[in-house]
């Protein structure tokens, strides 16, 4: 167990709808970065959030968005649902050490979503 | 040139064989590298990390660093069908928390 966890497990929507999915990060840990992992590929890094700032977003369109919370939880949120949005979505926590790269991302158990 | 490329496998082993993974990245200043295991279905697993160049063990598992060649390979030893899964070789982007991931190879350990 990694102290991270993640609602739902799984979810199915219609394209055009909108989805918001959780996390909760261990206790102390101000960064929380999100993947999308689609079937045979690795996760594709979406952004981080550091102390309730975004710190990094990787190449997802602004229909992607996230917030942090000060209690170590985190939602991403995806607007106009597609099909080729469907993908196991990934949370991450880490310390957050700023420049630290060296950092072990701990993955939540992850939600499936799934878009007819 | 993707920035991390793994073969995609699968790699057939059988029981009590060593399996070797590998992993090629692009990045000459990459500093650190991780080797998460993900089974069917789950979310993936840290199972090594290694920083120097050289081995690095962990009961069953030896990661190996060859900056010069930008190579990182796991070894599992003894393997077990238990071991069955996809192991991902992830490397962070510089300066920054991103891990930038490899497709897996997909291990299978047969009895």
């Amino acid at each position: 167990e990694t102290g991270v966890t993640q609602s739902p497990t799984h979810l199915i929507k219609t394209r055009g709808q909108q989805v918001t999915l959780r996390c909760s990060s261990q206790s102390g840990h101000n960064t929380v970065s999100w993947y999308q992992q689609a079937l045979g590929q690795g996760p594709q890094f979406i952004f981080q959030y550091y102390r309730e700032e975004e710190n990094g977003r990787g190449n997802f369109p602004p229909r992607f968005s996230g917030l942090q919370f000060p209690n170590y939880s985190s939602e991403l949120n995806v607007n106009a649902l597609e099909l080729d949005d469907s993908a196991l979505y990934l949370c991450a926590s880490s310390l957050g050490l700023a420049a630290l790269q060296q950092e072990t991302q701990y993955f939540g158990p992850g939600t499936r979503l799934l878009v007819l | 040139q993707k920035e991390v490329e793994q073969n995609s496998g699968p790699l057939s082993v059988p029981e009590g064989a060593i399996a070797s993974l590998n992993c090629t990245y692009s990045d000459r200043g990459s500093q650190s590298f991780f080797w998460y295991r993900q089974y069917s279905g789950k979310s993936p697993e840290l199972i090594m990390s290694i920083y120097s160049n050289g081995d690095q063990e962990d009961g069953r598992f030896t990661a190996q660093l060859n900056k010069a060649s930008q190579y990182v390979s796991l070894l599992i030893r003894d393997s077990q069908p238990s071991d069955s899964a996809t192991y991902l070789c992830a490397v962070p982007r510089r300066g920054f928390q991103k891990l930038v991931f490899g497709t897996g190879t997909r291990l299978l350990v047969s009895p």
